[in-house]
């Protein structure tokens, strides 16, 4: 079944630019009817949907994180990748990535185990 | 953006006993063309991710014990628990997906009384 792994810093200066990767098992990431998310969720509080990749590459992302958002796809290596540049403390959460389909709509299943990320200097 | 307000915060329920959880959308979720509710359940345990619970307003996932149920029509949904098992405890978020950009609810903790 499809499996996704996200990997990167777990702490992160103010200012500085997040790099994260989701890599993605038993499906292409360019296989058609994709569409691959980013979701965070900051502690104790609830998820914010960051936004996607579909599998063609185009991308729709949360206006509120638009203006320092990109997220992209790499084929060669199977995964989709998110960076978040001008970073405050408000973005520490843990970060999620997650599959959608477009015959099952946007909702997010199966979900990555997810990786904490913390703002500090 | 449709925002989704969950109630209650929390609730704690006996074991055995039934567990009711509501979700109101801003604005409809319903897809006319499909006729289909474009909502989503999730349940979170302590340090995991959400799992997928409950689609299409009221569609279980195939490992879903039929003790949870949803139901729901024009903007307001509700999730049942029929008989709360010691493995229910958890957080549960709705979600919407008929709209960019997707939201979700602000969550129920479930827990036993």
């Amino acid at each position: 079944q499809v499996q996704l792994q996200e990997s990167g810093p777990g702490l992160v200066k103010p200012s500085q630019t997040l790099s994260l990767t989701c890599a993605v098992s038993s499906v292409s990431v360019s296989s058609g009817g994709n569409y691959w998310s980013w979701i965070r969720q900051p502690p104790g509080e609830g998820l914010e949907w960051i936004g996607y990749i579909l599998y063609s590459g185009s991308t729709n992302y949360n206006p509120s994180l638009k203006s320092r958002l990109t997220i992209s796809l790499d084929t060669s290596q199977n995964q989709f990748s998110l960076k978040l540049s001008s970073l405050t403390a408000a973005d520490t959460a843990v970060y999620y990535c997650a599959r959608s389909t477009s015959v099952g709509g946007w909702k997010f299943d199966p979900w990555g185990q997810g990786t904490l990320v913390t703002v500090s200097s | 953006d449709i925002v989704m307000t969950q109630s209650p915060d929390s609730l704690a329920v006996s074991l055995g006993e039934r567990a009711t959880i509501n979700c109101k959308s801003s604005q409809s979720v319903l897809h006319s063309s499909s006729n289909r509710y474009y909502l989503a359940w999730y349940q979170q345990k302590p340090g995991q991710p959400p799992k997928l619970l409950i689609s299409w307003a009221s569609t279980r996932e195939s490992w879903v014990p039929d003790r949870f149920s949803g139901s729901g029509s024009g903007t307001d949904f509700t999730l049942t628990i029929s008989s709360l098992q010691a493995e229910d405890v958890a957080v549960y978020y709705c979600q919407q997906y008929y709209s960019p950009p997707l939201t979700f609810g602000g969550g129920t903790k479930v827990e036993i009384k």
